[in-house]
């Protein structure tokens, strides 16, 4: 089956410091979310990239879909201590008959450390 | 409203209990989903509801039952349910089930614990 595989599984950075989490799926996708969850929370969308190479923007967040649509990437400059919490990908792919599969990465859980 | 809201947020039940988790959205949403949530784990997807039929079951045993009595609605019906289900049961809802319009807006969850 689909498998999509997400380092790192944790991310200590200092208050200031660039972090990046990347996604890589065994199969081409159709499309890629990004969710976030805070500590105790539930997950939030942030994302959706559909296109082949796509780059997306949110303040300080880039999001990235390669261009063989198996991998992503999103990258947050200068993290502030309000960004903790586990980042996840979700992909999505065309199973066939009319059936779709949708797998979340394992996550990556982010610490800013003030 | 964007907001989808699952009650209980907490339950604690027996192995012998039949107890109920119910999930509502007014967004017009068509799809909805369960998703089951171990600490530190990704959420697991259990079912998925479009247009009201139960269009994904992923190999969820059989302890576990899902109802859709409405498009707003989505229960999840627990009888004999063992300590290994103990998680954070989430709901979702997205615009449909498909390739696009599958943004998942999750609600915030019931936390059970099955002793």
């Amino acid at each position: 089956g689909q498998q999509v595989m997400q380092i790192p599984q944790y991310q200590h950075v200092q208050e200031g410091e660039d972090f990046t989490t990347y996604c890589n799926s065994s199969t081409t996708l159709s499309n890629i979310q990004w969710y976030k969850q805070r500590p105790g929370g539930h997950p939030v969308f942030l994302i959706q990239l559909v296109k082949s190479g796509e780059v997306k923007k949110q303040k300080r967040l880039t999001f990235q879909f390669g261009e063989a649509k198996k991998n992503s990437s999103l990258h947050i400059t200068a993290t502030q201590t309000t960004d903790v919490g586990t980042y996840f990908c979700a992909g999505l792919r065309h199973s066939g008959a009319g059936s779709y599969q949708l797998t979340f990465g394992k996550g990556t859980k982010l610490s800013v450390i003030p | 409203d964007t907001e989808v809201t699952q009650t209980p947020k907490h339950l604690v039940m027996g192995m012998t209990n039949k107890k109920s988790l119910k999930c509502e959205q007014h967004m017009g949403h068509r799809a909805m989903y369960w998703y089951k949530q171990k600490a530190k784990k990704p959420p697991e997807l259990m079912f998925v509801y479009s247009y009201e039929k139960l269009s994904i079951n992923e190999s969820v045993p059989s302890r576990f039952s899902p109802e859709c009595p409405n498009s707003s609605l989505l229960n999840l019906h627990l009888h004999a349910l063992q300590p290994e289900d103990s998680a954070l049961y989430l709901c979702a809802s997205s615009q449909e089930w498909g390739l696009v319009k599958n943004i998942q807006y999750f609600g915030a969850g019931t936390r059970l614990s099955v002793l």
